[in-house]
């Protein structure tokens, strides 16, 4: 079935620093994939939408200018948290959109740790 | 907008008991309604999916749900727990929209825990 590899799983970076994450589809082309952040013990949030080729698309409320979005490739998407503080700390995790016609569906990442210290 | 609401914060039941999780949703277009299950500091796994056809759909590791749209309504059922079912479950509802497909739109979760 499709797979979607995160990394890393969990990083620690300095307040102000940047972190970079990658979301790769590894056995199906992701024209679309989707970025998440989950707080402990709540739901998935919406970030954004990352389309290849183009700008993502942000939910209303999240920083586009801290949160940059690069998906430069149909099987990569990238996700930086720039000048990170604490508040960042959370769990984020990807999802690219496999439009096959039979495996038509969102698959996820193993999600990534931020802890800004 | 679209909204998931998974009315069961925590859900104990039995091992070798039944077990329903509900979930109701509220959506414009036609939906694409998902489970997935997440253990604890993991990702999420697709138990199963509805876009359309048969009402009654089958899922991995014997879990199965029910597309009511009368009631707008995805119920998560399986007829016997085990204790590697204990993890966070949720229920989302996407679709497509001017040509593209939406994010998922996820419930808040419902924690299953599994009595010996």
């Amino acid at each position: 079935g499709a797979v979607v590899s995160q990394h890393p799983s969990r990083v620690i970076c300095k307040s102000g620093t940047s972190v970079k994450i990658e979301c790769r589809s590894l056995d199906f082309q992701a024209t679309t994939m989707f970025w998440y952040r989950q707080f402990p013990k709540q739901s998935l949030m919406l970030m954004a939408t990352s389309n290849e080729g183009s700008k993502a698309t942000y939910e209303q409320g999240v920083e586009k200018d801290k949160f940059l979005i690069n998906h430069a490739s149909l099987t990569l998407s990238t996700l930086t948290v720039t000048s990170a503080h604490p508040e960042d700390s959370s769990f984020y995790i990807c999802s690219a959109l496999d439009r096959g016609l039979i495996n038509y569906g969102y698959t996820f990442g193993s999600g990534t740790r931020l802890t800004v210290v | 907008a679209q909204s998931v609401t998974q009315p069961d914060i925590h859900i104990t039941v039995s091992e070798g008991a039944s077990l329903e999780l509900r979930c109701n949703y509220s959506y414009g277009a036609t939906p694409y309604l998902f489970w997935y299950v997440q253990s604890p500091g993991q990702g999420l796994q697709l138990l199963l999916k509805y876009f359309s056809g048969d009402t009654l759909v089958q899922g991995i590791k014997g879990f199965e749900a029910e597309f009511k749209r009368s009631q707008s309504s995805f119920n998560l059922r399986k007829p016997s727990v085990h204790w590697s079912d204990a993890a966070e479950y949720f229920c989302a509802v996407g679709g497509r929209s001017g040509g593209g497909a939406d994010g998922l739109t996820f419930g808040k979760g419902t924690h299953l825990i599994i009595q010996p």
